[in-house]
């Protein structure tokens, strides 16, 4: 079964940009979304066919899928966006999600 | 307003059987796919199940499939998802999610809080 591969953490400082990773085999050529999940809050899509944003995501959020790795990336992290991310991709006819990645603002 | 309230969660024994329902309001729920997503105390998300618009196409996760089915009734709104011979590892909040109907493949755009699942005897 497909694979998606996340880090379990990533720490950044405020202002700094924070990058995520999300690996799988050829993931360059399916779509990947990504997920924002506060605590205790349902998750969030804060990014959708690889580099898309949906209305009202800040444009400090930014994403980009080549080869085995998307990336999702945070400029000028601000403390609000502490938070588990996650990955998602279709493969055939079933969703995957990552692991998910808690993002630490230190 | 989208809103997506799901329901009839609950602790149940092993091997026992619970129905999810999810009433959908605020968008025209007829012309949208709708899955289920679970998330195990402390763990990452995990995909449940997937239904098409009209209700012909269904796709399940591995660790479901035989076990669990997904329905839905757009007269009324609701989508549903049968769970039966539940196993201890099944514990889950369970959430309905859309799909986002403007893009293909273009996410999870609205998410219900979740209901609680709890199998054990």
């Amino acid at each position: 079964s497909y694979e998606l591969t996340q880090p379990p953490s990533v720490s950044v400082s405020p202002g700094q940009t924070a990058s995520i990773t999300c690996s799988g085999d050829k993931l360059g050529d399916k779509y990947v979304c990504w997920y924002q999940q506060r605590a205790g809050q349902s998750p969030v899509l804060v990014i959708f066919q690889d580099s898309k944003r949906p209305s009202g995501i800040p444009e400090r959020f930014s994403g980009s899928n080549s080869g085995n790795t998307a990336t999702l990336t945070i400029s000028g992290t601000q403390a609000m966006d502490e938070a588990d991310y996650y990955c998602q991709a279709w493969a055939s006819t079933t969703v995957v999600f990552g692991g998910g990645t808690r993002l630490t603002v230190l | 307003e989208v809103q997506l309230v799901e329901s009839g969660g609950g602790l149940v024994q092993p091997g026992g059987s619970l129905r999810l329902s999810c009433e959908a309001s605020g968008f025209a729920f007829s012309f949208y796919e709708m899955n289920w997503v679970r998330q195990a105390p402390g763990k990452g998300l995990e995909w449940v199940s997937h239904i098409s618009s009209n209700g012909i196409t269904t796709y399940y996760a591995d660790s479901v499939k035989g076990r669990f089915t997904i329905s839905r009734d757009n007269a009324k709104n609701s989508l549903y998802l049968q769970m039966n011979s539940l196993r201890d590892d099944d514990t889950a909040v369970y959430s309905c999610a859309r799909e986002s109907s403007a893009y293909d493949q273009g996410g999870f755009d609205r998410w219900g809080q979740g209901t609680r699942v709890t199998v054990s005897s």
